[in-house]
């Protein structure tokens, strides 16, 4: 039972303007979440991260918004650029011991 | 510099064999887990271990076997009794229950059973 979601398996974007990935979540114990972004035949690098006592955390061109009633966050990259061509993965934890993951969304910038 | 390892990058084997994946780190990061992502899926917990002799099953456990004789070192067996072992495998780390506690990947090891 997939406890993380990302409904979109992929999403493509004019560079310049902003992408908006999505993730759910079901599980209501989880207190961290983190967006990861993945390269072909590479791991995922750490890209931002949110604790469940916040709403929004901002890195840059990346902010993540957290909304725990509707057990929902996202991704948003303003702008977005050809680099930013990847796939995320979003993940939640509890106590930091366990990590799940979404399936991911394929980013693609169009230059 | 400090990072985590995998070798191979990829791996061949024939059905039937035992094959075993390095994970090294000189992170100094007392947990380490392993994941296996499939197309089209999410990266799926194999086995964690948050301390050195200590190792827990994740949600895929069955037909892998692992061990934590060092901290720097957690390798992974595919055991025969793996039904489906292609797949592309990733070992991290990282340091629990510290904020902010993500992961630490290595670059993956590429499996292919024949």
């Amino acid at each position: 039972d997939q406890q993380v979601k990302q409904n979109s398996p992929s999403l493509s974007v004019q560079e310049g303007r902003i992408s908006i990935l999505n993730c759910d979540y079901t599980n209501s114990m989880f207190d961290y979440f983190l967006w990861y972004k993945k390269y072909p035949a590479e791991g995922p690098t750490f890209l931002i991260s949110i604790s469940s006592i916040k709403d929004k955390n901002e890195d840059g061109r990346f902010t993540v918004f957290l909304n725990k009633s509707a057990k929902h966050l996202s991704l948003h990259i303003v702008p977005s650029q050809p680099g930013d061509s990847a796939v995320y993965f979003c993940a939640a934890s509890n106590t930091g011991n366990q990590f799940y993951f979404g399936t991911g969304t394929s980013l693609t910038v169009i230059p | 510099d400090g990072g985590i390892t995998q070798s191979p990058k990829y791996l061949f084997r024939k059905e039937g064999q035992n094959v075993t994946l390095s994970c090294e780190q000189n992170l100094n990061h007392d947990a380490m887990y392993w994941y296996r992502q499939d197309p089209g899926q999410g990266l799926r917990l194999i086995y964690y271990s948050q301390i050195v002799n200590d190792f827990q099953k994740g949600d895929i456990a069955e037909g892998y076997s692992v061990s934590r004789e060092k901290k720097e070192s957690f390798p992974l067996t595919v055991t025969s009794a793996q039904k489906n072992p292609t797949a592309f495998y990733l070992c991290a780390s990282s340091i629990p229950g510290r904020a902010p506690h993500e992961q630490y990947f290595g670059p993956g090891t590429r499996l292919t059973v024949t």
